[in-house]
């Protein structure tokens, strides 16, 4: 039982280019989403989040959107960095519980 | 600000032998949880502590695993006895509610 689905393992964008990954979850009782960005040998780093009162959220490059009706959530990057190159985990949770259900993660390659 | 502190970084042992990791959260956050993530996939909660309550361990495997936060500041977990299957990362996170996690960098484990 997934609650938190991300169905690219991988993603392979052009420098300079928007970067847009993919988030599904089951849950309905998720009302807090996240994204992390996890760099080899390291723990995940937050990078952007969004509440299911809001359908959007910006942080310079990075822009969260979310779409409760289909329960999904994408994150797009603008423009791609080669610093971007990562795995991007996408996390669900309900935010009184402080629960956190990751995705299995999608590995973004940004090329030169 | 001093980030989440894991130890050790990387431990190799023999199956059937026990392993212990240590976490240092973050000052000030009194919620600690402990994730592990296995290859190819996304971070899965094993145990969650409100000071030193363990509030949710539903997911620790708790024949071989145990877990421990006294005084509400650091916590230990510890497999006892390791299994092949127990390779993976353990990660220690730490939040101050309503807040995202923090990680520490991991404890990669390798059971021969």
């Amino acid at each position: 039982d997934q609650q938190v689905k991300q169905n690219s393992p991988s993603l392979s964008v052009q420098e300079g280019r928007i970067s847009i990954l993919n988030c599904d979850y089951t849950n309905s009782m998720f009302d807090y989403f996240l994204w992390y960005k996890k760099y080899p040998a390291e723990g995940p780093t937050f990078l952007i989040s969004i509440s299911s009162i809001k359908d959007k959220n910006e942080d310079g490059r990075f822009t969260v959107f979310l779409n409760k009706s289909a329960k999904h959530l994408s994150l797009h990057i603008v423009p791609s960095q080669p610093g971007d190159s990562a795995v991007y985990f996408c996390a669900a949770g309900d935010w009184g519980a402080q629960k956190l259900v990751f995705g299995q993660g999608t590995r973004l390659t940004i090329n030169p | 600000e001093a980030g989440v502190v894991q130890s050790p970084r990387y431990k190799i042992i023999e199956k059937k032998q026990p392993v212990a990791f240590w976490c240092n959260p973050i000052s000030g956050h009194n919620t600690l949880y402990w994730y592990r993530q296995n290859l190819g996939q996304g971070p899965e909660l094993l145990i969650r502590y409100e000071n030193e309550e363990a509030v949710d361990d539903s997911q620790l495997p708790k024949d071989r695993f145990s877990a421990e936060r006294l005084k509400g500041v650091d916590s230990t977990l510890k497999i006892q006895p390791a299994e092949l299957g127990d390779s993976a990362v353990y990660l220690c996170a730490s939040s101050k509610p309503p807040g995202e996690l923090f990680f520490g960098e991991g404890s990669r484990l390798t059971v021969l």
